[in-house]
């Protein structure tokens, strides 16, 4: 089946450090992939996604490129800030039938940036 | 602006009551999902639906049952509650196609006493 390995946390960084949360999947075929973001006391919305190798996604500085070669997905960003700490989600997205597609999360990284 | 919205945020229920859960979403999506979301466990699915009255089991439908008798409401029901289903339960929804985003409500933390 699918499934979404994310790197655990926490995740602590200081205030325009760099940051890398890893990402890797499984799936058959050709997913697109998505990172999510929750934040304290909220749902969950699309920070960023891509549909197919090579793809790069980009929001709010914030930046994936989907890799075929390593199935992989990592977040990235070069300078983070206060306002970024939150719980950070890795899915993809595979077909469930009747024209409908589910995702699969992986279990989410905390990450507390530090003034 | 996109909006999904749920009943409750904070809900307290004691154990063997029915409990309903009920999301609404204004976009017109044809597929609506139900999650439970439990820390070190991510976010799992419970049911979903791709249309009126048809339904679909997720990962972990024990315990649980839906009810989708309109395009955009979608109620997640626990006949029993029990305490193990003190959770975070979120609702999303979404069109057609595996590359649209899901939208998601807020969240109802339910507790079970």
């Amino acid at each position: 089946g699918n499934s979404v390995t994310q790197m655990e946390g926490p995740v602590t960084l200081s205030e325009e450090a760099f940051l890398t949360i890893n990402c890797t999947y499984t799936a058959t075929g050709y997913p697109s992939l998505f990172w999510y973001v929750q934040y304290p006391g909220e749902g969950l919305q699309l920070l960023l996604k891509a549909t197919k190798a090579d793809d790069k996604g980009s929001n709010k500085g914030f930046e994936a490129t989907y890799r075929k070669e390593t199935t992989s997905f990592h977040l990235e960003k070069g300078s983070v800030q206060v306002s970024d700490s939150a719980v950070y989600f890795c899915a993809l997205s595979s077909y469930s039938g009747a024209g409908s597609y589910q995702l699969t999360f992986g279990k989410g990284t905390k990450l507390s940036v530090i003034p | 602006d996109v909006k999904v919205t749920q009943s409750s945020r904070y809900l307290v229920k004691r154990t063997g009551e029915k409990v309903f859960l009920e999301c609404v979403q204004d976009m017109d999506h044809e597929n609506m999902f139900w999650y439970r979301q439990d820390p070190g466990l991510g976010l799992r699915l419970i049911y979903f639906s791709y249309d009126v009255k048809m339904k679909e089991k997720g990962d972990i439908p024990e315990g649980y049952s839906v009810s989708r008798e309109k395009k955009e409401r979608f109620s997640l029901i626990l006949e029993s509650a029990s305490t193990n289903q003190t959770s975070m339960y979120l609702c999303a929804s979404t069109g057609q196609g595996g590359t649209y985003e899901q939208y998601f409500g807020p969240g109802t933390r339910l507790t079970v006493t």
